[in-house]
């Protein structure tokens, strides 16, 4: 069984410019989590995403978003990088919304210069 | 404070060693709790999860969760090199929140 594999697994993007990460996840899981890992803040959660609805959100700002789609994969958005957005972005899949048993892909690693 | 408190350490042990992990929490909402494992340049891996107080034991590892005193821990015993990682703690109510993560180190 395919883990929950994310893609790309590195990006180096200008100050100002925009992302797009991209999560598959395991298949017959419906449940996506979005998480920002900084050696300062440690894992943070940014939004949960179910049946193409997003049901929980973090404490990021307004640049930060996300969607589904009908397949499970999901995506997130950065807007206006800032420096400070520099992390490593995870995404975890989950059979049902908030279950405990939550599967982490790799990561994509975000470096804004 | 914190929702989560974690020692990130760093911890080192010779192998053989028992290591112990804590985390303290202030959200008596939690109910689920778990722990994870990270590898460098690897996403978190769930190595168990409990539910309210209580042992839990799978091998080597064993978690323990003390709700009245918002306390919970992880045991590690006859570590191993390959136990070398950041181990995460994280508690669940709606959504997931992590501790600090503590690095260790087991050393042949």
């Amino acid at each position: 069984k395919a883990g929950v594999t994310q893609t790309p697994r590195y990006l180096i993007k200008t100050r100002g410019q925009q992302v797009t990460l991209s999560c598959s996840p395991i298949s017959g899981h419906r449940s996506v989590s979005w998480y920002q890992q900084t050696p300062g803040q440690g894992l943070q959660f940014l939004f949960e995403y179910f049946s193409e609805t997003q049901r929980n959100k973090g404490n990021f700002p307004g640049r930060f978003s996300g969607r589904q789609f009908s397949n499970s994969r999901s995506e997130m958005n950065v807007s206006t990088l800032e420096l400070g957005d520099s992390a490593l972005y995870l995404c975890a899949s989950c059979v049902e919304q908030g279950r405990t048993e939550a599967f982490f892909g790799q990561g994509t690693r975000l470096t804004v210069v | 404070q914190k929702e989560v408190e974690q020692d990130p350490g760093p911890l080192s042990v010779p192998e053989g060693a028992i290591v112990s992990l804590n985390c303290t929490y202030s959200n008596s909402a939690f109910q689920y709790f778990m722990w994870y494992r990270q590898y460098s340049r690897k996403g978190p891996e769930l190595l168990m999860y409990t539910y309210s107080s209580g042992n839990k034991e799978d091998g080597r590892f064993t978690a323990q969760v003390d709700k009245s005193s918002k306390y919970i821990s992880l045991f590690i015993r006859d570590s191993q090199p390959s136990d070398s990682a950041t181990y995460l703690c994280a508690m669940n109510n709606n959504d997931m929140r992590f501790g600090a993560g503590t690095r260790l180190t087991v050393k042949p």
